[in-house]
């Protein structure tokens, strides 16, 4: 088992829907969780962080974490063309080190 | 605030040469991580530093590679010989606002051996 797994997808939504991305991860004693896009050609760019149970809002995105079931998503409300991109859930268990999921390629369609 | 300044952005070279790509981290944070990522492999960590000590290195994939981080402002990653399958971008981030492991990545560099 991986211990970051994410659906490769493409994940292929419509303008203006909600795009829902999907983590799971093996280590329970996991603390931080992140998400990040990466748009084609450049670098990752954290756009949250978790760190508690629940779900944490940032304009559009919404991140919602359940440590019982080990499990971290991303929603995006009213997604736009621009969102297009590969999502990179990320998971700290260790030190200042991050585990990385293999990337969730989003399409919004216009 | 700079990010993380990562140099040369790009990189061609041939089979055998050596490769040496540069990073400054953001002032202040004290971890230091290398990266590669291809399509096929994904992003790998290679190795990363704290308070400019290697902590782990267990993804160096062989000796051909070697890291250092002389200072808090500068660390290498170099590559001798290179080869074709060293062929990726190579990301450097950093990090270490207290507790919370936000990690910043540079630009890249884009290397390519032939």
């Amino acid at each position: 088992q991986k211990e970051v797994e994410q659906n490769s997808g493409p994940l292929s939504v419509p303008e203006g829907a909600i795009a829902s991305l999907n983590c799971t991860y093996s280590d329970r004693v996991s603390q931080s969780f992140f998400w990040y896009r990466q748009y084609s050609g450049k670098s990752p760019e954290l756009i949250m962080s978790i760190y508690s149970n629940g779900d944490k809002e940032d304009g559009r995105f919404t991140a919602q974490l359940n440590k019982a079931s080990q499990y971290v998503s991303l929603l995006i409300r009213d997604s736009q063309p621009s969102d297009s991109a590969t999502y990179l859930c990320a998971v700290n268990n260790q030190g200042g080190k991050l585990i990385f999921g293999q990337g969730t390629e989003l399409s919004v369609k216009p | 605030d700079a990010g993380v300044i990562q140099s040369p952005r790009h990189e061609v070279t041939e089979m055998g040469q050596e490769v040496t790509l540069r990073c400054k981290p953001i002032s202040g944070h004290d971890y230091l991580f290398w990266y590669r990522q291809t399509m096929m492999r994904g992003l790998e960590l290679l190795i990363y530093f704290n308070n400019n000590v290697p902590i782990d290195d267990s993804g160096m994939p062989e000796d051909r590679f070697s890291a250092k981080m002389p200072n808090a402002s500068f660390s290498t990653l170099k590559i001798q010989p290179s080869e074709p399958r060293d062929s990726a971008v190579y990301f450097c981030a950093s990090s270490g606002e207290g507790w919370s492991y936000e990690q910043y990545f540079g630009p890249g560099t884009r290397l390519t051996v032939t």
